[in-house]
């Protein structure tokens, strides 16, 4: 059974770091072309890509935010960690980590996480 | 840069067809792919690679992606179908990054 759990802080201050670590298990990691994406979404808003990385490390950041984000995964592929840099109110949300597998140039999240929600607030 | 859009809202009615929209340039030429949302849980997905389900979506979902415009589709809609659904892709453009369209909400009548 495919599972991933997100775990960090539910409230952060603002200029400080979020990390935030998904826990998985029930999958191959080996395979090249699986691996753990984060994606956010600000209440009632709408989804939000973040960053990914696969299992031979291969990693992408989300254009807008890439010089806040940094993604990473312990040897053992059962951790994977996200933190960002200088949070803001406005990065304010729930935030998720989904296994994203696929080929090619089709790539999609297939089991998600639940979810954390994140408030920054002083 | 690259975008999708959807629609904010469509309504239908029990047992009709509900189509979902979603725009982007060129997006036949990617891979899209659909996913649902209720009220307070995470994502499912229920279209991959066009017009693929995932195993235990039910038959009544289907997809089609050409031209500009991608499309959910889903018959006979029951109550249980009311939710957001958010068009995905990937854009090889962009370092290899995802795009999510802006969701619809599906309202069944």
């Amino acid at each position: 059974q495919v599972t991933l759990k997100e775990s960090g802080p539910v409230l952060v201050k603002p200029t400080e770091t979020l990390t935030l670590t998904c826990t998985v298990s029930g999958f191959s990691y080996s395979n090249a072309r699986v691996g753990v994406s984060w994606i956010r979404q600000p209440p009632g808003k709408a989804l939000e890509w973040l960053a990914h990385i696969f299992s031979n490390d291969e990693k992408s950041y989300s254009t807008s935010l890439k010089s806040r984000l940094t993604i990473s995964q312990d040897t053992s592929r059962s951790h994977v960690v996200l933190t960002m840099t200088n949070m803001d109110p406005v990065d304010t949300a729930t935030y998720y980590c989904a296994r994203i597998t696929g080929s090619g140039w089709s790539f999609y999240f297939d089991y998600w996480g639940q979810g954390t929600l994140v408030t920054v607030s002083s | 840069s690259y975008e999708l859009t959807q629609p904010p809202s469509v309504s239908v009615s029990p047992g009709q067809t509900a189509s979902i929209t979603c725009s982007g340039d060129k997006l036949g030429d990617k891979f899209a792919c659909w996913y649902q949302q209720k009220p307070g849980q995470s994502p499912v997905l229920v279209i991959f690679q066009d017009n693929k389900r995932p195993s235990g979506i039910p038959e009544r979902f289907s997809g089609s992606n050409s031209g500009n415009t991608a499309t959910l589709t889903i018959s006979g809609t029951q109550a249980m179908d009311e939710a957001d659904y958010y068009c995905q892709a990937w854009d090889s453009s962009t370092a290899k990054g995802v795009l999510f369209g802006g969701g619809t909400k599906l309202t069944v009548l």
